[in-house]
């Protein structure tokens, strides 16, 4: 079992430009949740998916933030028109129902 | 609001000392988890608590929610579990549900 795996584990943009992340899951998890983790705000849940469908975006930004999970082998966490405020740690997590299991994250910094 | 109130916020301990951290809810939570970020970013699973005690070798854990609180134990502190401890708290009654994040507890074990 290789865990959450997440890629790039580090990316580095331009202001204006956009970023994709890649998260997959754990083998036989049904739900997918994404995080993001600053050294002011800490750890903050963006959105999550079960069984492919959007279950809640409530702490996604209304603009420039999207997320989609295509088939249950992986998710993609999408942000255009970076700025630098979006500069942080992005956590993906998986769970078939209570336990939540995090991937190593991907580093964003938006120059 | 802020649901999940972590403290202390550092913590320095001598090898094989001990001490305990704690989670005050404002909220009624479902479930607890504790993590361990590493210096690599990881985070590492420690335990998952509906109610009632866990323990696990030097670790130990208690959710009470009706006191709304949780509690972590750490016994013969060595070197390696320096890091950054967090606990994460589920606030709905679905099996799937966001975690909502203390603000974490940085643990320096120092010979």
């Amino acid at each position: 079992n290789a865990g959450v795996i997440q890629t790039p584990r580090h990316k580095v943009t331009g202001k204006g430009q956009e970023a994709t992340l890649w998260c997959e899951p754990i083998s036989g998890h049904s739900a997918v949740f994404w995080y993001r983790q600053t050294i002011v705000q800490g750890l903050e849940f963006l959105t999550y998916f079960r069984n492919q469908a959007p279950i809640d975006d409530s702490g996604m930004p209304k603009e420039r933030f999207s997320a989609q999970m295509p088939n249950q082998s992986h998710s993609t966490l999408k942000i255009q028109s970076t700025q630098p405020q979006d500069s942080a740690v992005y956590l993906c997590a998986s769970s078939r129902g209570y336990e939540q299991y995090f991937g190593p994250g991907t580093r964003l910094t938006v120059l | 609001g802020d649901q999940v109130e972590q403290s202390p916020s550092a913590l320095s301990l001598h090898e094989g000392t001990g001490s305990a951290l704690r989670c005050n809810f404002t909220t009624t939570m479902r479930a607890v988890q504790w993590f361990q970020q590493n210096s690599r970013g990881s985070l590492i699973n420690l335990f998952y608590l509906a109610s009632g005690t866990k323990e696990n070798g030097r670790l130990k854990s208690t959710f009470n929610s009706k006191e709304s609180y949780s509690t972590l134990h750490i016994r013969d502190a060595q070197l390696e579990d320096s890091g950054t401890y967090f606990c994460a708290a589920e606030a709905t009654a679905s099996s799937f549900s966001k975690l909502v994040f203390g603000q974490g507890t940085s643990l320096s074990v120092v010979p």
